[in-house]
């Protein structure tokens, strides 16, 4: 069984900042099945990126992926108001604790 | 287009169960799987397994056999989860998920309580 580990569970930026967000899994993976999800208060979770690095429709630019084996990473270059929520990783459906990003 | 659109959210008392539904539009029904989702409050989502929407077969995440069943309708492009034997951990949102994960339903809160 593949167990996902987001840390830390909590990260702070100023709107602007660079935030990079680490998914480990517990043994090698597949890119192909690896995504990442963006969650707001009161929402359904949102398909931001799969297959590690691919964006999903009218997802902006400034998200993106990378990564392979047990190490992956979602990068948000510039900050702004509405990315700060909870983001999961996921891979072959199982999904990992989350990390949420606040504003400092 | 594409949307899934769930029933309403319940109370239910320890023991009872209740379905909740996923009715599908803008595509066709059983061209693709649905996902379903359990987050408890202020937890991340737990993939509970899926349902092949063409033939009907559920598959279950270990953690979720027993008590938790799939079930389709496909002339009412409508998939079902059936909770028996609520207890009050089982107090979530439920949501149903496209087989890509692109499309979630809005979610449907359970709450178990006396």
């Amino acid at each position: 069984e593949i167990v996902l580990t987001q840390s830390p569970g909590t990260l702070s930026f100023s709107p602007g900042d660079r935030a990079t967000l680490s998914c480990r899994a517990s043994q090698s993976v597949s890119n192909t099945y690896l995504a990442w999800y963006q969650q707001k208060p009161g929402q359904a979770p949102r398909l931001l990126l799969y297959a590690a690095s691919t964006r999903t429709g009218g997802i902006p630019y400034r998200f993106s992926g990378s990564g392979s084996g047990t190490d992956f990473t979602l990068t948000i270059s510039r900050l702004e108001a509405e990315d700060f929520a909870v983001y999961y990783c996921q891979w072959s459906g199982t999904f990992g604790p989350g990390t949420r990003l606040e504003i400092k | 287009q594409v949307q899934l659109v769930q029933s309403g959210s319940d109370l239910k008392k320890p023991g009872a169960s209740v379905k909740v539904s996923c009715k599908a539009s803008g595509y066709p029904f059983s061209t693709r799987a649905i996902n379903w989702v359990r987050q408890a409050p202020g937890q991340g989502p737990e993939w509970m397994g899926w349902i092949n929407t063409t033939t009907g077969i559920p598959t279950y995440v270990p953690g979720f056999t027993g008590r938790f069943v799939f079930s389709s309708d496909t002339s009412a492009s409508t998939s079902y989860l059936l909770i028996s034997g609520l207890k009050a951990e089982d107090t979530a949102t439920y949501y149903c998920v496209t087989e890509e994960w692109l499309i979630w339903g809005q979610g449907t809160l359970v709450t178990v309580s006396s």
